[in-house]
C-alpha cells in the first residue's frame, strides 16, 4: 500500500538550532501535505496545509516565519523548525494526499525535543 | 465544546473481549477517519468511512450520518490492540483533519 516516509524520527537539540522534518510520498503523488503538532496528552493540531507548488496554509496561531514549509514536488514536502526553543518540543506528523476516495496516508512522525 | 470527542477516554480490557469505542462529531462531513496511534507516535489509518460499515480483520467501524455518530469494534481483543484509538473528520476525504482526543486502549492477557 501507499506509504508516507518522515525523517527523522527523534531529534534532540540545543535551543537556537534550525530543523528540517522531511515527509516524502513513496509510490504516489501526494499534491496536498499536512502538517499537524502534538503536544503531550493533547489532540493532533493541524499546523499547515501544503500544495505542490504553491505558499502553504497556516492555521490561526502557528507562525510561518518560524514553521518553514516547502512543497517543491509531489513526493516531497518538508518542515523547518527555525530557532527551535524548548516550547517546540512536541510531536510532529505529516500527512499526505491523495486520490479521491482514498484515505490520508500519516509519517510515522517526528519527535521533537529542543533543550 | 470539542468539534469531535470520543469516549470513553481510557479502556481497559481482557484479552478476547469485545471492544467498543465510540465517537460523536458536531460538524458537518463527508468523511470519518479511525486511526491507531502506537507508544512511539507512528499513526496508522485504519478505515476512512462515509456510510455504512467496513470492516478489516477483527476491527469493525460504523457510521450513522444523521446521528452523527461512529462507532468502532474490535472483536477477540489482543494485547497487540494496545494503543491510542483516534476518530478524525474531514470535510472531504482530501481535505484538512480534526482529530478528536483519543481513547487509550490496553488489552491484558
Amino acid at each position: 500500500g501507499a506509504v508516507v516516509s518522515q525523517h527523522p524520527s527523534w531529534v534532540i537539540c540545543k535551543s537556537g538550532t534550525s530543523v528540517k522534518i522531511e515527509c516524502r510520498s513513496l509510490d504516489f503523488q501526494a499534491t496536498t501535505m499536512f502538517w499537524y503538532r502534538q503536544f503531550p496528552k493533547q489532540s493532533l493540531m493541524l499546523m499547515a496545509t501544503s500544495n505542490e507548488g504553491s505558499k502553504a496554509t497556516y492555521e490561526q496561531g502557528v507562525e510561518k516565519d518560524k514553521f518553514l514549509i516547502n512543497h517543491a514536488s509531489l513526493t516531497l514536502s518538508t518542515l523547518t523548525v527555525t530557532s527551535a526553543h524548548p516550547e517546540d518540543s512536541s510531536f510532529y506528523i505529516c500527512s499526505a494526499c491523495c486520490d479521491t476516495g482514498q484515505p490520508q496516508h500519516f509519517g510515522d512522525g517526528t519527535r521533537l525535543s529542543i533543550l | 465544546k470539542n468539534e469531535v470527542e470520543q469516549s470513553p477516554q481510557n479502556l481497559t480490557a481482557q484479552e478476547g473481549e469485545f471492544i467498543t469505542i465510540n465517537c460523536s462529531y458536531s460538524v458537518g462531513i463527508s468523511a470519518l477517519h479511525w486511526l491507531q496511534q502506537h507508544p512511539g507516535g507512528g499513526i496508522v489509518s485504519l478505515f476512512m468511512l462515509s456510510s455504512g460499515k467496513k470492516k478489516h480483520g477483527r476491527l469493525i467501524a460504523t457510521i450513522n450520518i444523521q446521528e452523527k455518530h461512529s462507532s468502532l469494534h474490535i472483536t477477540a481483543s489482543h494485547p497487540r490492540d494496545s494503543a491510542v484509538y483516534i476518530c478524525a473528520v474531514s470535510k472531504t476525504s482530501y481535505d484538512k483533519v480534526i482529530f478528536g482526543p483519543g481513547t487509550s486502549l490496553s488489552v491484558i492477557p
